[in-house]
């Protein structure tokens, strides 16, 4: 059974730094690009970041792309999201998800979120 | 980086009625491949986000139905045939053409 759950979250103050992990079970993150999500209160989901199946690309959107680093360790099938000077807009949910692998679909595979909240 | 419109940005509906989702792309969806990447998800409240349809029209297996998708090129749409109570919640088309990856603005649906 197919299970991923985030951790790391936690109250911070603006401009310090916090690391996300995702841990997977009953899947190889290695198959898989994967990808982290969040949702702010009051706001819906926002694609983040995502590192490519052989791991060698990553995208980011602009406004996370020079403090948010996401990375892999294959052995310990967990990913990372390393968040460095983090800002009050950045609290939110945070999801990691899956990408396609090889099958047709991607983003079916969801934990329950890590809560982060910036707050001085 | 192309940008996902949704509407409308809530929905109340009696139960047992229909209920459809516009999503649309500032750029054409269709990938080199000739494959669009255009999935629909639902998110309960306290929930995560959960796989409806794939590939614009595909259901995941186990879903409803009721739930349909179509559209093509930069227009789609998702549509419950007949809306149940455990349908509420908030629905998001998501492109995975062309990184960077987005999400439409999301759609609340309520029951009347």
């Amino acid at each position: 059974q197919v299970q991923v759950v985030e951790s790391g979250g936690a109250v911070v103050q603006p401009g310090r730094s916090l690391r996300l992990s995702c841990v997977g079970s009953g899947f190889l993150l290695r198959r898989f690009s994967m990808h982290w999500v969040r949702r702010a209160p009051g706001k819906g989901l926002e694609w983040l970041t995502t590192l490519s199946e052989d791991r060698s690309t990553i995208y980011s959107i602009d406004s996370v792309k020079d403090r948010f680093t996401i990375s892999v360790d294959d052995s310990k099938n967990t990913l990372y999201l390393q968040m460095n000077n983090l800002r009050t807009e950045d609290t939110a949910v945070y999801y990691c998800t899956n990408g396609h692998g090889s099958r047709d679909y991607f983003f079916d595979f969801w934990g329950q979120g890590t809560q982060v909240t910036v707050s001085s | 980086d192309i940008v996902m419109t949704q509407s409308p940005l809530s929905s109340l509906v009696t139960l047992g009625q229909p209920a459809s989702i516009s999503c649309r792309s500032s750029q054409s969806l269709v990938h080199t491949n000739g494959i669009t990447y255009l999935s629909w998800l639902h998110q309960r409240p306290g929930q995560p986000p959960r796989l409806l349809i794939y590939r614009v029209s595909n259901r995941l297996s186990g879903v409803p139905d009721r739930f349909s998708g179509s559209g093509a090129g930069t227009d789609f749409t998702l549509k419950i045939s007949r809306v149940e109570a455990e349908d509420v919640g908030v629905y998001y088309c998501v492109q995975a053409t062309q990184p960077p990856f987005a999400f439409g603005g999301g759609t609340k649906v309520e029951i009347k």
